[in-house]
């Protein structure tokens, strides 16, 4: 069975400019999640979906990031504009079910460097 | 709100044996995970505990006390393959999961 899959793996931008990231979770996985990573910190949530409904989004920086998640299955995570300050890895991960305590399958992240 | 302590780093041998500590403050509870995160890739899940006690899984144990609102991952027979991040995370009130800095084990030959 595929895993979580993203692309790029690795993206390198200027300041004020836009930037796109992929996601396709696990076949059959209604619960997809964006998160957002620094060095030597834990995953921190920027938006949740239940299928093709963003039902969690209230740490997503809405002036610059949105997301969509047609159909239900792959989504895509946009910047624009990036800053200094967005440089991060950005992970996907997709579950079974709605709720949080169900185990949580993530793909290899995007490095995002904005220069 | 919610809180998750973690040690931020651990040296131990390889052979050895491990424990590495998770504290946690939560408005309710609905069990408690720990996931592996090797340099540069992304989190895999090890355990889920949402009773109170030791559960083994080969060499990685992981026990829960609610009343105290502590959990440990045991690392049993280190392995420098266990070179890692261990991450605990806390599912919140919306049942979102907050996640712990997690602690870096550096494993010595």
């Amino acid at each position: 069975e595929a895993g979580v899959v993203q692309s790029p793996r690795y993206k390198i931008i200027e300041k004020k400019q836009p930037v796109a990231f992929w996601c396709n979770p696990i076949s059959g996985h209604n619960t997809l999640y964006w998160y957002l990573q620094n060095l030597g910190q834990g995953p921190e949530l920027l938006i949740r979906y239940e299928n093709e409904e963003a039902v969690d989004d209230s740490q997503l920086p809405k002036d610059r990031f949105s997301a969509e998640r047609l159909k239900g299955v792959d989504s895509t995570l946009k910047i624009q504009p990036a800053e200094l300050g967005d440089s991060a890895v950005y992970l996907c991960a997709s579950s079974f079910g709605e709720y949080a305590y169900n185990e949580q399958f993530f793909g290899p992240g995007t490095r995002l460097t904005v220069l | 709100g919610q809180n998750i302590d973690q040690p931020t780093e651990m040296t131990a041998t390889e052979g050895a044996i491990v424990q590495i500590n998770c504290t946690y403050q939560t408005s309710g509870f609905n069990g408690l995970f720990w996931y592996q995160q090797h340099a540069g890739e992304a989190p895999t899940f090890l355990s889920y505990n949402v009773l109170d006690g030791l559960e083994e899984k080969g060499r990685f144990s992981s026990f829960l006390s609610r009343s105290k609102g502590y959990s440990y991952l045991l690392l049993k027979e280190l392995q420098m393959k266990d070179s890692a991040s261990y991450l605990c995370a806390v599912p919140d009130s919306n049942y979102q999961l907050i996640w712990g800095a997690g602690t870096k084990l550096i494993i010595k030959p």
